[in-house]
């Protein structure tokens, strides 16, 4: 059984597009997140939500809106796609928030690229 | 704020060989440390973490990672590499009572036979 699973794995559109990127945990979990991935491998978190709450926004642009219709699911949603949001985009998960240095569980990425 | 460095961008052992990987950290407290590792085309794994305690910490597929405060370090260790480890590798910080992750720029290990 999956874990974290994201679809799709793959994303190829053109600039100025809209697209979503959904992402589902079975474990359980309270804690959700959606890091960025660029083309150097640096890692950078977006986004943190926790019990459907947003606790974690980090100057992400507002053309990215993510949507947690309950704890086990967490969405993103790109507005206007630009050539800079090409990335591999991870979704995550972890038991809670309020205890520091909970293991975070990594989905296995989607591979966005904006011609 | 939080910092993490990984000066080695690219690391390259022979299969049984052994291996450091470092990691250095800017945080004005004592943080909570973990070295994660992402095979091809996959997510992130934990392989170890570190709190409080112990400083030398052990974790999954052999790999030990040592805390040194003075150093402001946290090395990843494994005595004897397998060719299934090369992967990036990616030390992380999070900040006391979040889970916020911060990461390094990873590692790359290619390991040949």
């Amino acid at each position: 059984d999956t874990a974290v699973s994201q679809t799709p794995k793959y994303l190829v559109t053109q600039m100025g597009n809209d697209k979503s990127i959904k992402c589902e945990q079975n474990l359980g979990h309270d804690t959700m997140y959606w890091y960025k991935q660029d083309s150097k491998k640096f890692l950078k978190i977006m986004f943190s939500y926790n019990n459907k709450e947003l606790i974690i926004n980090e100057t992400v642009p507002n053309r990215f809106s993510p949507k947690s219709p309950d704890k086990a699911h967490l969405n993103l949603h790109i507005n206007s796609l630009e050539l800079g949001d090409s990335a591999v985009y991870f979704c995550a998960s972890s038991q809670d928030w309020d205890t520091s240095g909970n293991e975070q569980f990594f989905g296995p990425g989607t591979r966005l690229t904006v011609l | 704020a939080q910092s993490v460095t990984q000066p080695d961008i690219h690391i390259t052992v022979s299969e049984g060989a052994s291996l450091e990987l470092r990691c250095n950290y800017s945080y004005g407290a004592t943080p909570y440390l973990f070295w994660y590792v992402q095979s091809p085309g996959q997510g992130l794994q934990l392989l170890l973490k570190y709190f409080s305690g112990d400083t030398l910490v052990q974790g999954i597929k052999g790999f030990e990672a040592e805390f040194k405060r003075s150093q402001s370090s946290f090395n990843l260790r494994k005595p004897s590499v397998h060719w299934s480890d090369a992967a990036e590798y990616f030390c992380a910080v999070a900040p006391y009572n979040t889970d916020k992750l911060i990461f390094g720029t990873g590692t790359r290990l290619q390991v040949f036979p």
